[in-house]
Protein backbone atom coordinates (compact mmCIF):
# COMPACT_ATOMS: atom_id res chain seq x y z
CA UNK A 1 0.00 0.00 0.00
CA UNK A 2 1.21 3.46 -0.68
CA UNK A 3 -0.29 6.75 0.06
CA UNK A 4 -3.16 7.82 2.04
CA UNK A 5 -5.36 4.61 2.12
CA UNK A 6 -9.12 4.70 4.13
CA UNK A 7 -11.25 2.39 4.93
CA UNK A 8 -14.55 1.73 3.68
CA UNK A 9 -14.97 3.60 1.16
CA UNK A 10 -19.10 3.82 1.30
CA UNK A 11 -20.53 3.59 4.38
CA UNK A 12 -24.52 3.61 4.90
CA UNK A 13 -25.55 4.23 8.90
CA UNK A 14 -28.77 4.94 10.56
CA UNK A 15 -28.78 7.67 13.13
CA UNK A 16 -28.45 5.52 16.46
CA UNK A 17 -25.48 3.41 14.92
CA UNK A 18 -21.96 3.66 16.05
CA UNK A 19 -19.20 3.46 13.44
CA UNK A 20 -15.76 4.15 12.90
CA UNK A 21 -13.61 4.96 9.70
CA UNK A 22 -10.00 3.95 9.64
CA UNK A 23 -7.26 6.20 7.85
CA UNK A 24 -3.82 5.27 6.93
CA UNK A 25 -0.92 6.59 5.50
CA UNK A 26 2.19 5.20 4.47
CA UNK A 27 4.21 7.87 3.89
CA UNK A 28 5.85 8.43 7.14
CA UNK A 29 4.80 11.58 8.09
CA UNK A 30 3.30 12.73 11.58
CA UNK A 31 0.90 14.99 11.09
CA UNK A 32 -3.01 13.79 9.99
CA UNK A 33 -6.07 15.84 9.41
CA UNK A 34 -9.62 15.00 9.24
CA UNK A 35 -11.71 16.93 6.76
CA UNK A 36 -15.38 16.78 5.61
CA UNK A 37 -16.59 17.83 2.00
CA UNK A 38 -20.17 17.54 1.55
CA UNK A 39 -22.19 19.41 -1.24
CA UNK A 40 -23.12 23.22 0.22
CA UNK A 41 -20.08 23.96 1.70
CA UNK A 42 -16.18 24.30 1.12
CA UNK A 43 -13.65 21.17 2.12
CA UNK A 44 -13.80 21.89 5.89
CA UNK A 45 -11.05 21.07 8.32
CA UNK A 46 -11.95 19.00 11.46
CA UNK A 47 -9.17 17.70 13.51
CA UNK A 48 -5.69 18.02 13.15
CA UNK A 49 -3.26 15.51 15.12
CA UNK A 50 0.73 16.50 15.39
CA UNK A 51 2.77 13.15 16.37
CA UNK A 52 -0.42 11.82 17.87
CA UNK A 53 -1.46 14.92 20.23
CA UNK A 54 -4.90 16.38 18.36
CA UNK A 55 -3.94 20.12 18.20
CA UNK A 56 -6.66 21.19 16.26
CA UNK A 57 -10.60 20.46 16.97
CA UNK A 58 -12.45 22.90 14.36
CA UNK A 59 -15.45 23.02 17.07
CA UNK A 60 -16.60 20.02 15.79
CA UNK A 61 -19.77 18.32 17.52
CA UNK A 62 -18.77 15.61 20.13
CA UNK A 63 -20.71 13.33 17.93
CA UNK A 64 -17.73 12.52 15.99
CA UNK A 65 -14.78 11.01 17.94
CA UNK A 66 -11.41 10.53 16.73
CA UNK A 67 -8.84 8.70 17.73
CA UNK A 68 -4.47 8.66 16.91
CA UNK A 69 -3.19 5.54 18.46
CA UNK A 70 -0.23 6.46 16.23
CA UNK A 71 1.64 8.55 13.54
CA UNK A 72 0.29 6.26 10.88
CA UNK A 73 -3.33 5.41 11.80
CA UNK A 74 -5.94 7.52 12.00
CA UNK A 75 -9.74 6.88 13.19
CA UNK A 76 -12.85 9.47 13.11
CA UNK A 77 -15.40 7.69 15.66
CA UNK A 78 -19.39 7.94 14.93
CA UNK A 79 -21.97 7.96 17.31
CA UNK A 80 -25.93 9.34 17.02
CA UNK A 81 -24.97 10.87 13.59
CA UNK A 82 -27.84 13.26 12.22
CA UNK A 83 -28.61 13.22 8.34
CA UNK A 84 -26.69 16.68 7.43
CA UNK A 85 -23.65 14.73 8.49
CA UNK A 86 -23.72 12.65 5.58
CA UNK A 87 -20.44 13.83 3.32
CA UNK A 88 -17.14 12.88 2.12
CA UNK A 89 -14.59 12.76 4.90
CA UNK A 90 -10.92 12.67 3.96
CA UNK A 91 -8.06 12.16 5.78
CA UNK A 92 -4.97 13.68 5.04
CA UNK A 93 -1.31 14.07 5.96
CA UNK A 94 2.08 15.89 6.38
CA UNK A 95 5.02 16.02 7.18
CA UNK A 96 6.41 17.64 10.41
CA UNK A 97 4.66 21.08 11.16
CA UNK A 98 4.35 24.70 8.93
CA UNK A 99 2.44 25.57 6.16
CA UNK A 100 4.64 24.52 3.45
CA UNK A 101 4.26 20.74 3.72
CA UNK A 102 1.49 20.02 2.08
CA UNK A 103 -1.10 17.76 2.30
CA UNK A 104 -1.60 14.46 0.84
CA UNK A 105 -4.79 13.28 0.88
CA UNK A 106 -7.01 10.04 0.77
CA UNK A 107 -9.80 8.74 -1.35
CA UNK A 108 -12.71 9.61 1.34
CA UNK A 109 -15.51 7.55 3.04
CA UNK A 110 -18.57 8.80 1.30
CA UNK A 111 -20.66 8.40 3.97
CA UNK A 112 -24.90 8.54 4.31
CA UNK A 113 -26.92 8.95 7.49
CA UNK A 114 -30.48 7.84 6.98
CA UNK B 1 -9.52 36.11 8.65
CA UNK B 2 -8.65 33.61 5.28
CA UNK B 3 -10.50 32.99 2.52
CA UNK B 4 -10.20 31.72 -1.16
CA UNK B 5 -12.67 32.62 -2.95
CA UNK B 6 -13.27 30.69 -6.79
CA UNK B 7 -15.75 32.54 -8.28
CA UNK B 8 -16.19 29.76 -11.57
CA UNK B 9 -18.69 27.40 -10.24
CA UNK B 10 -17.72 25.35 -13.33
CA UNK B 11 -16.51 25.31 -16.96
CA UNK B 12 -16.52 23.47 -20.06
CA UNK B 13 -14.74 23.43 -23.08
CA UNK B 14 -13.76 21.09 -25.96
CA UNK B 15 -10.70 19.36 -25.73
CA UNK B 16 -7.52 21.39 -27.02
CA UNK B 17 -8.65 24.68 -26.12
CA UNK B 18 -6.70 26.53 -23.21
CA UNK B 19 -8.57 27.03 -19.55
CA UNK B 20 -7.79 29.39 -16.99
CA UNK B 21 -9.35 28.58 -13.37
CA UNK B 22 -9.56 31.55 -11.05
CA UNK B 23 -8.30 31.88 -7.73
CA UNK B 24 -8.59 34.91 -5.08
CA UNK B 25 -7.66 35.21 -1.31
CA UNK B 26 -7.95 36.89 1.59
CA UNK B 27 -5.38 36.81 4.25
CA UNK B 28 -4.01 39.39 6.76
CA UNK B 29 -0.69 37.82 7.27
CA UNK B 30 2.18 38.71 5.24
CA UNK B 31 3.50 35.12 4.85
CA UNK B 32 0.80 32.39 3.55
CA UNK B 33 0.63 29.39 1.63
CA UNK B 34 -1.43 29.10 -1.80
CA UNK B 35 -1.96 25.36 -3.02
CA UNK B 36 -3.42 23.97 -6.07
CA UNK B 37 -5.16 20.71 -5.83
CA UNK B 38 -7.15 18.33 -8.21
CA UNK B 39 -9.71 16.39 -6.94
CA UNK B 40 -11.06 13.43 -10.10
CA UNK B 41 -14.15 11.33 -10.11
CA UNK B 42 -12.54 8.92 -7.51
CA UNK B 43 -12.42 11.52 -4.54
CA UNK B 44 -9.30 12.11 -3.83
CA UNK B 45 -7.46 15.61 -3.34
CA UNK B 46 -4.34 15.62 -5.65
CA UNK B 47 -1.57 17.94 -4.78
CA UNK B 48 -0.53 19.98 -7.91
CA UNK B 49 1.81 23.06 -6.75
CA UNK B 50 2.24 25.42 -3.61
CA UNK B 51 3.55 28.31 -3.53
CA UNK B 52 4.75 30.51 -0.77
CA UNK B 53 4.08 34.19 -0.86
CA UNK B 54 7.29 35.41 -0.99
CA UNK B 55 8.01 34.20 -4.38
CA UNK B 56 5.79 35.37 -7.14
CA UNK B 57 7.90 33.61 -10.15
CA UNK B 58 5.51 32.11 -11.91
CA UNK B 59 5.66 28.54 -12.70
CA UNK B 60 5.06 26.72 -15.26
CA UNK B 61 4.93 21.95 -15.42
CA UNK B 62 3.86 20.10 -18.40
CA UNK B 63 0.45 21.82 -19.75
CA UNK B 64 -0.11 23.65 -16.61
CA UNK B 65 0.90 26.96 -15.51
CA UNK B 66 0.27 29.25 -12.24
CA UNK B 67 0.44 33.00 -12.30
CA UNK B 68 0.54 34.72 -9.08
CA UNK B 69 -0.04 38.10 -8.24
CA UNK B 70 0.11 39.67 -5.00
CA UNK B 71 -1.49 43.11 -6.24
CA UNK B 72 -4.85 41.43 -7.11
CA UNK B 73 -4.50 38.69 -4.46
CA UNK B 74 -5.02 36.12 -7.21
CA UNK B 75 -3.19 32.76 -7.89
CA UNK B 76 -5.01 31.78 -11.11
CA UNK B 77 -4.19 27.88 -12.57
CA UNK B 78 -4.03 27.41 -16.55
CA UNK B 79 -4.43 24.98 -18.39
CA UNK B 80 -2.92 24.50 -21.98
CA UNK B 81 -4.48 22.14 -24.81
CA UNK B 82 -6.52 20.51 -22.36
CA UNK B 83 -6.99 17.05 -22.17
CA UNK B 84 -10.56 14.90 -21.48
CA UNK B 85 -8.46 13.50 -18.62
CA UNK B 86 -7.99 17.23 -17.27
CA UNK B 87 -11.86 17.09 -16.78
CA UNK B 88 -12.01 16.83 -12.03
CA UNK B 89 -12.74 19.53 -9.59
CA UNK B 90 -10.15 21.49 -8.92
CA UNK B 91 -9.19 23.53 -5.47
CA UNK B 92 -7.14 26.42 -4.84
CA UNK B 93 -6.49 26.99 -0.80
CA UNK B 94 -4.45 28.89 1.38
CA UNK B 95 -2.63 28.83 4.92
CA UNK B 96 -0.93 31.41 6.48
CA UNK B 97 2.71 30.93 8.33
CA UNK B 98 0.70 32.00 12.04
CA UNK B 99 -1.99 28.48 11.57
CA UNK B 100 -0.10 26.54 9.30
CA UNK B 101 -1.89 23.52 9.16
CA UNK B 102 -4.88 24.96 8.53
CA UNK B 103 -5.79 24.60 5.04
CA UNK B 104 -8.20 27.05 4.24
CA UNK B 105 -10.45 25.88 0.81
CA UNK B 106 -11.80 28.19 -2.51
CA UNK B 107 -15.64 25.98 -3.47
CA UNK B 108 -13.73 24.70 -6.20
CA UNK B 109 -14.42 25.01 -9.76
CA UNK B 110 -15.93 21.93 -11.60
CA UNK B 111 -14.06 21.59 -15.38
CA UNK B 112 -15.30 19.70 -18.04
CA UNK B 113 -13.33 18.92 -20.78
CA UNK B 114 -15.57 17.71 -23.52
CA UNK B 115 -13.96 15.55 -26.44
Amino acid sequence: ETGVTQTPRHLVMGMTNKKSLKCEQHLGHNAMYWYKQSAKKPLELMFVYNFKEQTENNSVPSRFSPECPNSSHLFLHLHTLQPEDSALYLCASSQDKGGYNEQFFGPGTRLTVL
Amino acid sequence: AQKVTQAQTEISVVEKEDVTLDCVYETRDTTYYLFWYKQPPSGELVFLIRRNSFDEQNEISGRYSWNFQKSTSSFNFTITASQVVDSAVYFCALSEAKMAQKLVFGQGTRLTINP
